[in-house]
């Protein structure tokens, strides 16, 4: 595709139920990253899956948070039990390869749980 | 964890003024990017600079970046409106570690 995109754009969620972000990265992109922004915060580092392997899971809040990638393309993030503190805009990137090169960013999806 | 802290969190000038940014990190970097954000979505890269490189040019921006003291700056002369963003920069280690961002700068160009 032409560029990194993300599914939906917007979800709004009751408390508890769980939810599943979706991200298709740039064909060929080896790299892809999941982040979390907060209303008027920097970007919070989740997870980064270099091909279908994620080395660094350090970032995710919790057991209820998970993230998988097949085939080295697409990726899923799910949250599990949503509570009102996950909402924020959950941001995926991916990048030719993890060195040297820039990450493309998709719009992200605003989560709310009400 | 956030590698990169923007300095300062906001800042407001006039017009046609240059403005300044600057990053500091704290471990070891492979290369320094910066990134505009409008409205809250998406990230836009600017500029990436590697570690074994000092300053670096692309249009009305200049980044520099100095390592002894783990810090870089961006600096985009002749602002315009349309400049309004937040600015973040990111690094990336030498490890495993993902593309880590700091908490970014929001600028605003008084027309």
């Amino acid at each position: 595709g032409a560029g990194v995109s993300q599914s939906p754009s917007n979800k709004v969620t009751e408390k508890g139920k769980d939810v599943e972000l979706r991200c298709d990265p740039i064909s060929g992109h080896t790299a892809l990253y999941w982040y979390r922004q907060s209303l008027g915060q920097g970007l919070e580092f989740l997870i980064y899956f270099q091909g279908n392997s994620a080395p660094d899971k350090s970032g995710l809040p919790s057991d209820r948070f998970s993230a998988e990638r097949t085939g080295g393309s697409v990726s899923t993030l799910t949250i599990q039990r949503t509570q009102q503190e996950d909402s924020a805009v959950y941001l995926c990137a991916s990048s030719r390869q993890a060195l040297n090169t820039e990450a493309f960013f998709g719009q992200g999806t605003r989560l709310t749980v009400v | 964890s956030q590698q990169g802290e923007e300095d300062p969190q906001a800042l407001s000038i006039q017009e046609g003024e240059n403005a300044t940014m600057n990053c500091s990190y704290k471990t070891s970097i492979n290369n320094l990017q910066w990134y505009r954000q409008n409205s809250g979505r998406g990230l836009v890269h600017l500029i990436l600079i590697r570690s074994n490189e000092r300053e670096k040019h692309s249009g009305r921006l200049r980044v520099t970046l100095d390592t002894s003291k783990k810090s870089s700056s961006l600096l985009i002369t002749a602002s315009r409106a349309a400049d309004t963003a937040s600015y973040f920069c990111a690094t990336l280690g030498g490890g495993a570690d993902g593309l880590t961002f700091g908490k970014g700068t929001h600028l605003i160009i008084q027309p």
